[in-house]
């Protein structure tokens, strides 16, 4: 059984430029999440779906971050503009449910300078 | 309240030792205690898991031990070996969300 897809593994950009990760969860799976991991830090949610629907956006930081999934199966994150701080590894994971075990991709390394 | 507290930050164990890592929570309406192992540019992946009524739980060389009153939880790991070098997250379950601990790098040297 294939895992959690992310895309690109690794990114550089400028500091206000756009950049969007791409996620393709566990087949089957409902719940979709994107966490954000600092160096030495464990992951924070940012956001969850339920399907189609963002259940828990209330950790995204709305001015410069969105994200959807559309049709429920694949979701983007996006942020415009990047600011340095956002340099972080950014994890998607998905699981049947809310309240089932959790499996994550192996992330994004996002770098900006 | 959120918060889950972990330590030590990093340990290194001989191989063949035991590897002890703890964590501490405040909101007892945690329902699930997880514990996850990432390897270097890998997701972390479920090693181990226990619920708040069961006061431990043993799955091969991993051992969770869980003290409800105290509100704390520790991972045991027996007999470590190199391939256990990875940074272990503890994690508690509220309100549908995963509140991570900030990791322990183990280093298991032969």
């Amino acid at each position: 059984e294939a895992g959690v897809v992310q895309s690109p593994r690794y990114k550089i950009i400028e500091k206000k430029q756009p950049v969007a990760f791409w996620c393709n969860p566990i087949s089957g799976h409902n719940t979709l999440y994107w966490y954000l991991q600092n160096l030495g830090q464990g992951p924070e949610l940012l956001i969850r779906y339920e399907n189609e629907e963002a259940v828990d956006d209330s950790q995204l930081p709305k001015d410069r971050f969105s994200a959807e999934r559309l049709k429920g199966v694949d979701s983007t994150l996006k942020i415009q503009p990047a600011e340095l701080g956002d340099s972080a590894v950014y994890l998607c994971a998905s699981s049947l449910g809310p309240n089932n075990e959790q499996f994550f991709g192996p992330g994004t390394r996002l770098t900006v300078l | 309240q959120q918060q889950v507290k972990q330590s030590p930050q990093s340990l290194i164990v001989q191989k063949g030792g035991i590897s002890i890592i703890n964590c501490a929570y405040e909101n007892t309406a945690f329902d699930y205690f997880p514990w996850y192992q990432q390897f270097p540019g890998k997701g972390p992946a479920l090693l181990i898991a226990i619920r708040p009524d069961v006061s431990e739980k043993k799955e091969g060389r991993f051992t969770i031990s869980f003290n409800k009153s105290a509100k704390q939880f520790s991972l045991h790991i027996m007999d470590s070996q190199p391939g256990d070098s990875a940074t272990y997250f503890c994690a508690a379950r509220g309100a549908d969300k995963l509140i991570f601990g900030t990791g322990t790098r183990l280093q298991v040297f032969p």
